[in-house]
């Protein structure tokens, strides 16, 4: 089935210490997202890839950069995370083209101690 | 003034009842609307898309009036397994960026 899957689904990490976190689609999708959701909050949307275009929100802390080396691959990395970037890392994909409907994947749970 | 605004609940429905949520959104230029719906500790599914003639998918209908620039979503006969959040998510109206609601906590009660 084609799907989003990403990467570990738990992640434990220290203050500090950079952590990657991975997502996959074999959707052939053109749009790639990274959001960051906490406790009964809205998924925030950190920045997405048309294509190969990166388009950073206003607000995404540079602490967050994201790579897309090809189509079927994104990765967030959090340079030096902090207690308040624990949450759930969800990506999605969809698209684009007028497509607006996201495919969202199990998600990664990030726990800095 | 939010993008999407939705009422928190929780809604607390005996099964069998029929229990409808409302969204705002307050950029006219939105052309997309969705309903997904999120269970604890899980990714947001897709629900439905909302047309503007409204839809209707088995027991869930989604209905969209562009004038007042709101949205519903409506259940019948809850089923123990609807409990869940239910996010109501809007386009911005360009790019290819979705706007999500907090959402709606729904709780059906045997």
């Amino acid at each position: 089935d084609a799907m989003v899957i990403q990467n570990p689904r738990y992640q434990v990490t220290q203050f500090g210490k950079p952590v990657t976190l991975s997502c996959s689609q074999t959707l052939n999708h053109n749009v790639m997202y990274w959001y960051q959701q906490k406790s009964s909050q809205a998924p925030k949307l950190l920045f997405h890839y048309y294509d190969k275009d990166f388009n950073n929100e206003a607000d995404t802390p540079d602490n967050f950069q994201s790579r897309r080396p090809n189509t079927s691959f994104c990765f967030l990395d959090i340079r030096s995370p902090g207690l308040g970037d624990a949450a759930m890392y969800l990506c999605a994909t969809s698209g684009g083209q007028g497509k607006d409907e996201q495919f969202f994947g199990p998600g990664t749970r990030l726990t800095v101690l | 003034r939010k993008e999407v605004e939705q009422d928190p609940g929780p809604f607390n429905v005996p099964e069998g009842a029929t229990v409808a949520f409302n969204c705002t959104y307050s950029n006219s230029a939105s052309q997309s609307f969705f309903w997904y719906r999120q269970d604890c500790r899980k990714e947001p599914k897709l629900l439905m898309s909302v047309y503007s003639s409204g839809n209707e998918d088995g027991r869930f209908t989604a209905q969209l009036n562009r004038a007042s620039q709101y949205i519903s979503l409506l259940i019948r006969d809850s089923k123990l397994s609807d409990s869940a959040t239910y996010l109501c998510v809007v386009n911005i109206g360009y790019g290819n960026k979705l706007v999500f609601g907090a959402g709606t906590i729904l709780r059906v009660k045997s």
